[in-house]
């Protein structure tokens, strides 16, 4: 089944450490997206990517770093230097070129302890 | 200002009511615009999109107004599964390239 795969579901981090949120997507889209959602709050736009090796910032990607080396996989690296991880962080991919719907993944609820 | 503005409710209907959601963007090039609905702690789901000419999905109904850089969303008979937060989605990309801006969301609560 094509679709978009976050892992893990759940994951708890230390304060300074960094960690890595994984999405990977076997749905053939040049477009990958990650976003933050806080309590009761909307999605905003971290960073994106329409093609390998190549990214762009979004609204809040200070603290964040992402790569994409491969067409199916964008991770999400959440740094020492973002001061307020704790969020649920959403992974979402669309075809480049068009008006087309976006997949989600099922999201990772970061949490910092 | 926001590039999407959603009323953030909450909106609580009883069962059967008409209720409508607004949403306007400030993009006036964004090429295309959607409805998205979210269950609590849950990733979204396209719900709808929105056309030019309107478009009614059972008993969903979505406008766009160019001009006035708003769309909106109308759900008649309202049941208790109705019951999220609907976002309402901007696609601001140009030169063929796509970025989604999400509004912040609308949240619906129905009540028997």
């Amino acid at each position: 089944d094509g679709g978009i795969t976050q892992s893990p579901k759940y994951l708890f981090r230390k304060e300074g450490q960094n960690v890595t949120l994984s999405c990977e997507q076997n749905l053939n889209h040049d477009a990958m997206y990650w976003y933050r959602q806080d309590p009761g709050q909307g999605l905003r736009l971290i960073y994106y990517s329409q093609i390998v090796n190549d990214f762009q910032k979004g609204d809040i990607a200070e603290g964040y770093s992402v790569s994409r080396e491969k067409k199916e996989s964008f991770p999400l690296t959440v740094t020492s230097a973002q001061k307020n991880p704790t969020a649920f962080y959403l992974c979402a991919s669309n075809p480049d070129r068009g008006s087309t719907e976006a997949f989600f993944g099922q999201g990772t609820r970061l949490t910092v302890v | 200002r926001k590039e999407v503005e959603q009323d953030p409710g909450p909106f609580n209907v009883p069962e059967g009511a008409t209720v409508a959601f607004n949403c306007t963007y400030s993009n006036s090039a964004s090429q295309s615009f959607f409805w998205y609905r979210q269950d609590c702690r849950k990733e979204p789901k396209l719900l709808m999109s929105v056309y030019s000419s309107g478009n009614e999905d059972g008993r969903f109904t979505a406008q766009l107004n160019r001009a006035s850089q708003y769309i909106s969303l109308l759900i008649r008979d309202s049941k208790l599964s109705d019951s999220a937060t609907y976002l309402c989605v901007v696609n601001i990309g140009s030169g063929g390239y796509n970025k989604l801006i999400f509004g912040a969301g609308t949240r619906l609560a129905v009540h028997p």
